[in-house]
């Protein structure tokens, strides 16, 4: 199986400032087609996943531009230029190059 | 609106069985892979099984031959039969749609305990 590694595991942020998580993967997240389906999801305490950005770097409808995702292969960030209250939660990745094997990464929780 | 509405939940004894439901709205239900996702207390996501348009099913080793993936098109609804719940099967349980999980819904709790 793919093993998706975040880092860090807790995050203390500060208000208008920016922020990064990275997420490593054990194999190449470069699928067949070409394409890297790799996803950033943020989890509010007590809700479930809401995906943020897919395929890296693209954002879902309804994000705020402050959230960005780069990265390829193996190696990807999410960063946020100016963390906002309604940021706080866990962040995790998770790599669907290899369904039906979804993989996720620990998590990331940031705290302001 | 897309939605997911998770079902069936419960506390159940060791070595019992209990059957998740997940009711969908809002998109083309057939033309979409489903998955389930577990997330145990305090812990991360673990995929758990999935199934592709033609009802190919998938299981993470954790619960081969315990759980069981299906899917019924007519009534946009998936399902995941659980048996031989053992206690690190507890659990909330989401499922979410597309292999991409783009959309989860707000899950249901199972709790394997005497």
């Amino acid at each position: 199986d793919v093993v998706m590694t975040q880092s860090p595991l807790s995050l203390p942020v500060i208000l208008g400032q920016p922020a990064s998580i990275s997420c490593r993967s054990s194999q190449s997240l470069v699928h067949i087609d070409g394409n890297t389906y790799l996803n950033w999801f943020h989890q509010r305490p007590g809700q479930s996943p809401r995906r943020l950005i897919y395929m890296a770097s693209n954002r879902d409808s309804g994000v705020p531009d402050r959230f960005s995702g780069s990265g390829s292969g193996t190696d990807f960030t999410l960063k946020i230029s100016r963390v906002e209250a309604e940021d706080v939660g866990v962040y995790f990745c998770m790599q669907a190059t290899h369904w039906p094997l979804l993989t996720f990464g620990g998590g990331t929780k940031v705290e302001i | 609106e897309v939605q997911l509405l998770e079902s069936g939940g419960g506390l159940v004894q060791p070595g019992g069985s209990l059957r998740l439901s997940c009711a969908a709205s809002g998109f083309t239900f057939t033309i979409f892979d489903m998955n389930w996702v577990r997330q145990a207390p305090g812990k991360g996501l673990e995929w758990v099984s999935g199934i592709s348009v033609d009802g190919t099913t998938y299981y993470a080793d954790s619960v081969k031959g315990r759980f069981t993936i299906s899917r019924d098109n007519s009534k946009n609804t998936l399902y995941l039969q659980m048996s031989s719940l053992r206690a690190e099967d507890t659990a909330l349980y989401y499922c979410a749609k597309g292999g991409w999980c783009d959309v989860w819904g707000q899950g249901t709790t199972v709790t394997v305990s005497s």
